[in-house]
């Protein structure tokens, strides 16, 4: 079973806008960590962000994570086109013994 | 280009058949892993492999088998295909035993089609 679930499934924004995605997660983790996926291709890694970590930023890019909630936040700003792409986030489900597990993503599009 | 090698890129084969695929990881990672990806599952993670000894075991049917070789590179073998096998197979690589540690770098997969 996927540890963390990404919301909205799918985001169509208009570029220069804030985009906003987030993920849920159902046990206790270590880390958190944020990929994207341009279609077809390898995920490429974004950020990872520890459990002992609020916030964490990355260029254009600010994660936050709230533990006692179990969710994480993903924010994009000012998109660009080259933004359209799926992201995931993934997490240890138990340990890291199972692998790191991804969600089904969000499915960002970015309208020129 | 994160450095890790994934070979063949398409395949197209016929149900019952059997497939090897292979992996090169980044130079220096020890780990590798291998997932499937899908449009109704999602990215399942299937196998790790740690500097030659397998390290965790997610959903990997019986069919399927993988190792990873003293030079670091790893195969997934898949044998009496389905045309639920259908899939992106993505190898990635890491330097830690633990995947929490740090990032994994994913090539770029294979797509297998079954007939």
């Amino acid at each position: 079973s996927q540890q963390g679930e990404e919301d909205p499934q799918a985001l169509s924004i208009q570029e220069g806008e804030n985009a906003t995605m987030n993920c849920s997660y159902k046990t206790s983790i270590n880390n958190l960590q944020w990929y994207r996926q341009n279609s077809g291709r390898g995920l490429v890694h974004l950020i990872l962000i520890r459990s002992n970590e609020r916030e964490k930023h990355s260029g254009r890019l600010r994660v936050t994570l709230d533990t006692s909630k179990k969710s994480s936040s993903l924010l994009i700003t000012a998109s660009r086109a080259a933004d359209t792409a799926s992201y995931f986030c993934a997490t240890d489900a138990g340990g890291g013994a199972d692998g790191l597990t991804f969600g089904k993503g969000t499915h960002l599009i970015i309208q020129p | 280009d994160s450095g890790v090698t994934q070979t063949p890129k398409h395949l197209i084969t016929a149900t019952g058949q059997r497939v090897t695929l292979r992996c090169s990881p980044r130079s220096g990672d020890l780990s590798v892993y291998w997932y499937q990806q899908s449009l109704d599952q999602g990215l399942q993670f299937l196998i790790q492999y740690y500097n030659g000894e397998e390290r965790a075991k997610g959903n990997i049917l019986e069919r399927f088998s993988a190792q990873q070789f003293p030079d670091l590179h790893s195969e997934l073998n898949l044998s009496s295909l389905e045309l639920g096998d259908s899939a992106l197979y993505f190898c990635a690589s890491s330097a830690y035993w633990d995947p929490l540690t740090g990032e994994l770098f994913f090539g770029e997969g294979s797509r297998l089609t079954v007939l």
